[in-house]
């Protein structure tokens, strides 16, 4: 069964630091998203991308937030200048017709210090 | 504006007995409903959608859910728990109408499978 891969699994980042967090989707999927969870709260939208432009971003992906498709293959989501809050799990997630059959990554567990 | 509620932050029933995980939503729109589960440390898996096709939805692992328009809910249940299926559960809304694709996400219920 196809899967998104992301990596790493764990990162420990000091503040301030530029941190890049790396998505392989599903290699006939179009819309490509991020999402974050803070721990003990709601998966949260952060931002959706479609043919190599941002479609749609939440209040919480502010300037700080960038996202990218470098090749064919990557979907990166880089945090220029991290803070303590912006520790979360964040998930890749891919779809073919951008509406339904999201598919999920297992998740990046960064960790701010 | 739109927004979905588990009505159980945890649920814990016997192996072997029925599972009945709680979803409301709240939308002018037509929604597409979604259950995904989670298992500790891993990701995100969905178990079953509904699109506006049969309201009566059946997933993986034994799972269905029912949409209720009346009701504006789409409770997920399992007639016989396993102790494999102990997990997070989130219910989950987007929709079609508003031309979005961003999924609004429930709290979560956490199924404990007791032995």
């Amino acid at each position: 069964e196809p899967e998104v891969t992301q990596t790493p699994s764990h990162q420990v980042t000091q503040m301030g630091q530029e941190v890049i967090l790396r998505c392989v989707p599903i290699s006939n999927h179009l819309y490509f998203y991020w999402y974050r969870q803070i721990l003990g709260q709601k998966v949260e939208f952060l931002v959706s991308f479609y043919n190599n432009e941002i479609s749609e971003k939440s209040e919480i992906f502010d300037d700080q937030f960038s996202v990218e498709r470098p090749d064919g293959s990557n979907f990166t989501l880089k945090i220029r200048s991290t803070k303590l809050e912006d520790s979360a799990m964040y998930f890749c997630a891919s779809s073919e017709s951008g509406t339904f059959g999201y598919t999920f990554g297992s998740g990046t567990r960064l960790t701010v210090v | 504006a739109q927004s979905v509620t588990q009505l159980d932050s945890h649920v814990s029933v016997s192996e072997g007995t029925p599972v009945l995980l709680r979803c409301n939503y709240s939308s002018s729109y037509s929604p597409s409903l979604f259950w995904y589960v989670q298992h500790p440390n891993k990701g995100l898996q969905l178990l079953l959608k509904y699109t506006s096709a049969a309201t009566l939805v059946k997933g993986i692992n034994g799972f269905e859910a029912e949409f209720k328009k009346s009701e504006t809910s789409f409770h997920l249940t399992k007639p016989s728990a396993h102790m494999s299926d102990a997990a997070e559960y989130f219910c989950v809304v987007t929709f079609r109408d508003t031309g979005r694709r961003a999924l609004t996400f429930g709290s979560g219920t956490r199924l404990q499978v007791q032995p």
